[in-house]
């Protein structure tokens, strides 16, 4: 799979939007981009993924390059719910289904 | 709750021990993937079974194995522990084996090996 390039850690105050950079240059053009979450002391979880056009779900919004080459995770309103690790991951879909984690950025939110 | 479960929650154990984790997928699921997070290496990829059959390995130690059932349950065997072996291991579902699904996590397992 690609690498991806993410902040080791950002913070944000309580209400604020976050945007949470990930750096891809090597993407191919079949790589899906998907971002998935570790709240403490739980698994990680899916929060959202797109190919090409900005993608928006009840979690997040997914804003991509439109070289591709670079995507950005955006919180509208970050609640003290949100502080997680979250991960930038390429996913090929035609290829092996395991995830491959990299270090993430780790998001503290300030009540 | 994603509808994977784990059991145990936690394990504490001597070196040179064997223990088995135990996974239940999603209802419909029939992927099953281990993963490991210890506080040097992160989350790292061990295996992948598809409905009974191993689909895919990463990093994972011979003393390491895997099965999953009939039922579609797995189960992670780890065996003459070491210290190194303290860790959180998570298993996550999947209903296809493609890279287009979500994978969805259990709780972990907590092994310390003393």
């Amino acid at each position: 799979d690609a690498k991806t390039t993410q902040p080791n850690s950002m913070e944000s105050n309580e209400e604020e939007p976050v945007h949470l950079p990930c750096n891809h240059s090597t993407i191919s053009g079949t790589d899906y981009i998907h971002w998935y979450r570790q709240l403490p002391s739980q698994g990680p979880e899916y929060v959202i993924h797109g190919l090409t056009s900005n993608v928006n779900n009840r979690m997040a919004s997914l804003a991509i390059a439109e070289d591709r080459k670079s995507s950005t995770l955006i919180l509208h309103r970050a609640t003290l719910r949100d502080a997680a690790v979250y991960y930038c991951i390429l996913r090929d879909p035609t290829g092996a289904n395991n995830l491959f984690f990299g270090t993430g950025t780790r998001l503290t939110v300030i009540p | 709750d994603s509808g994977v479960t784990q059991t145990p929650k936690h394990l504490i154990t001597a070196t040179g021990q064997r223990v088995t984790l135990r996974c239940s997928p999603r209802s419909g699921d029939l992927s099953v993937y281990w993963y490991q997070q210890s506080l040097d290496q992160g989350l790292q990829f061990l295996i992948h079974y598809y409905n009974g059959e191993e689909r895919a390995k990463g990093n994972i130690l011979e003393r390491f194995s895997a099965q999953q059932f009939p039922d579609l349950h797995s189960e992670l065997n780890l065996s003459s522990l070491e210290l190194g072996d303290s860790a959180l291991y998570f298993c996550a579902s999947s209903k296809q084996p493609n890279g287009r699904e979500t994978q969805y996590f259990g709780p972990g397992t907590r092994l310390l090996v003393l």
